[in-house]
């Protein structure tokens, strides 16, 4: 079975600095993808960013980006120039390629704090 | 438009009332998702609907029944639940049913609260 771990459940940033969040994973699959989602206060989950495990390039938007290393299993997520609005918990989650329907499985998040 | 509607935002009910929440999509998803989450938690996967019929049952009480009246709708029906059953409830949509890599786009969840 496949598993997502998230090892810092909080962290903490200056606004304006660059924070990275961790994620590693394990699977036996090659084909997959991942994702990171944020979630603020007001409780809505918002795709931040995907990435295609086939594809060797990291993704990025805007001020974030993904550091993915498929052989270590590790995604890390990147926050450039941290705003007061990323505040936010972050899951890290993966799901198969071509799997069964919802089979999207979450880390544990991390909250993320920026201070002004 | 990627949006995803839920109502109500706030419910508070007893253990013996009957009550529902509701999902709906207007983007022409086939694939709708139930998820609990628990405070500081992940969301927990519930139910998946795939082109109107239940595809994935999570071991979820019979007290939680779900119901896709049609491709945008979804419906979550709560019977005699327990206040351990008090959450935020989120629904999740994705284009295709088969799920190749697609994002879910969730919505702003139902809090629920059982006294």
């Amino acid at each position: 079975a496949q598993t997502v771990t998230q090892s810092q459940p909080e962290m903490s940033v200056q606004e304006a600095e660059t924070v990275t969040l961790s994620c590693t994973y394990d699977t036996s699959e090659s084909d997959y993808y991942l994702f990171w989602y944020k979630q603020p206060p007001s409780r809505q989950m918002i795709l931040v960013i995907r990435q295609e495990a086939y594809k060797q390039q990291n993704a990025t938007e805007n001020r974030f980006s993904v550091n993915f290393q498929k052989a270590a299993k590790s995604f890390s997520l990147k926050i450039s120039d941290s705003q007061l609005g990323d505040a936010a918990m972050y899951f890290c989650a993966y799901r198969n390629y071509g799997g069964s329907q919802g089979n999207l499985i979450f880390g544990k998040g991390t909250k993320l704090s920026v201070k002004p | 438009d990627t949006e995803v509607t839920q109502t109500p935002k706030h419910l508070v009910m007893g253990m013996t009332n009957k009550k529902s929440l509701k999902c709906e999509q207007h983007m022409g998803h086939r694939a709708m998702y139930w998820y609990k989450q628990k405070a500081k938690k992940p969301p927990e996967l519930m139910f998946v609907y795939s082109y109107e019929k239940l595809s994935i049952n999570e071991s979820v009480p019979s007290r939680f029944s779900p119901e896709c009246p049609n491709s945008s709708l979804l419906n979550l029906h709560l019977h005699a639940l327990q206040p351990e059953d008090s959450a935020l409830y989120l629904c999740a949509s994705t284009r295709s049913s088969q799920g190749i890599g697609e994002t879910q786009y969730f919505g702003p969840g139902t809090r629920l609260l059982v006294l």
